[in-house]
C-alpha cells in the first residue's frame, strides 16, 4: 500500500529555533500534499495545501512566513517552522494524495514538536 | 459552510459486539466520503472510501454506509476486538477555489473491552 514517511518523529528545541519537517511519499507520486496540525483530543486542522512546483495555499489564520512550505518534487514536501515559540508546540502531520481527486490520503506518522 | 459532525463521546462496547459510529454532514452531499483510524501519537490510517453512488462498502469486518438523503455515513465494525480500540475519523472533500480540500470530523473514540 501507499506509504508516507514523515521525519523527524519528535523534536524538542529551544525557543527561536527553526525546525524543518520532511514528508515523503515512498511508493507513489503525489502532486498534492497536505500539512495538518492537531491539538490533543481535537480534529486535524488543515494548515496548507502543497502543490508540486507551485506555492502552497494556506488556510485562513495560518501565517505563511511562519510556516514555510516547499514541495520541490513529486515525492517530497517540507514544512519549516521558523523562529518557533512555545505556542507552536503541537503535533504536525502531513499527508499525500495519489494522483486523481477522488483518492484517499495517506498520512505520515506525525511530528511531535515541543518548544521550550 | 460544510460541517462534519461525529459523536465526541467515547463509545464503549464489549468484545465481540458490533460497533457503530456515525458521521453527519450539514450541507451538500460530497461525491465520496472516507473513514480513517487514528491511534494515539500516530497519523491517521485510511480504511475505506465510499462514493455517492454506493450505498454500502465492506472490507473484512468493516462496513460503511452512505445515505445522501440523511446526510449521514455509518461505520460498523463487526466482531469487535480490543485491538480495534482507537479514534475513528470521518472525512470528506470540500471544493474550494477549484481544489478538493480534505476536511475531517473530530473523531469518535472507540473502546472495546475484553
Amino acid at each position: 500500500g501507499a506509504v508516507v514517511s514523515q521525519h523527524p518523529s519528535r523534536v524538542i528545541c529551544k525557543s527561536g529555533t527553526s525546525v524543518k519537517i520532511e514528508c515523503r511519499s515512498l511508493d507513489f507520486q503525489a502532486t498534492t500534499m497536505f500539512w495538518y496540525r492537531q491539538f490533543p483530543k481535537q480534529s486535524l486542522m488543515l494548515m496548507a495545501t502543497s502543490n508540486e512546483g507551485s506555492k502552497a495555499t494556506y488556510e485562513q489564520g495560518v501565517e505563511k512566513d511562519k510556516f514555510l512550505i516547499n514541495h520541490a518534487s513529486l515525492t517530497l514536501s517540507t514544512l519549516t517552522v521558523t523562529s518557533a515559540h512555545p505556542e507552536d508546540s503541537s503535533f504536525y502531520i502531513c499527508s499525500a494524495r495519489e494522483v486523481g481527486a477522488r483518492q484517499p490520503q495517506h498520512f505520515g506518522d506525525g511530528t511531535r514538536l515541543s518548544i521550550l | 459552510s460544510q460541517k462534519i459532525e461525529q459523536n465526541s463521546e467515547a463509545l464503549n462496547i464489549q468484545e465481540g459486539k458490533t460497533a457503530t459510529l456515525t458521521c453527519n454532514y450539514t450541507n451538500y452531499s460530497p461525491a465520496y466520503l472516507q473513514w480513517y483510524r487514528q491511534d494515539p501519537g500516530r497519523g491517521p490510517v485510511f480504511l475505506l472510501l465510499i462514493r455517492e453512488n454506493e450505498k454500502e462498502k465492506r472490507k473484512e469486518r468493516l462496513k460503511v454506509t452512505f445515505d445522501t438523503t440523511l446526510k449521514q455515513s455509518l461505520f460498523h465494525i463487526t466482531a469487535s476486538q480490543p485491538a480495534d480500540s482507537a479514534t475513528y475519523l470521518c472525512a470528506l472533500d470540500i471544493i474550494k477555489g477549484g481544489s478538493y480540500i480534505p476536511t475531517f470530523g473530530r473523531g469518535t473514540s472507540l473502546i472495546v473491552h475484553p
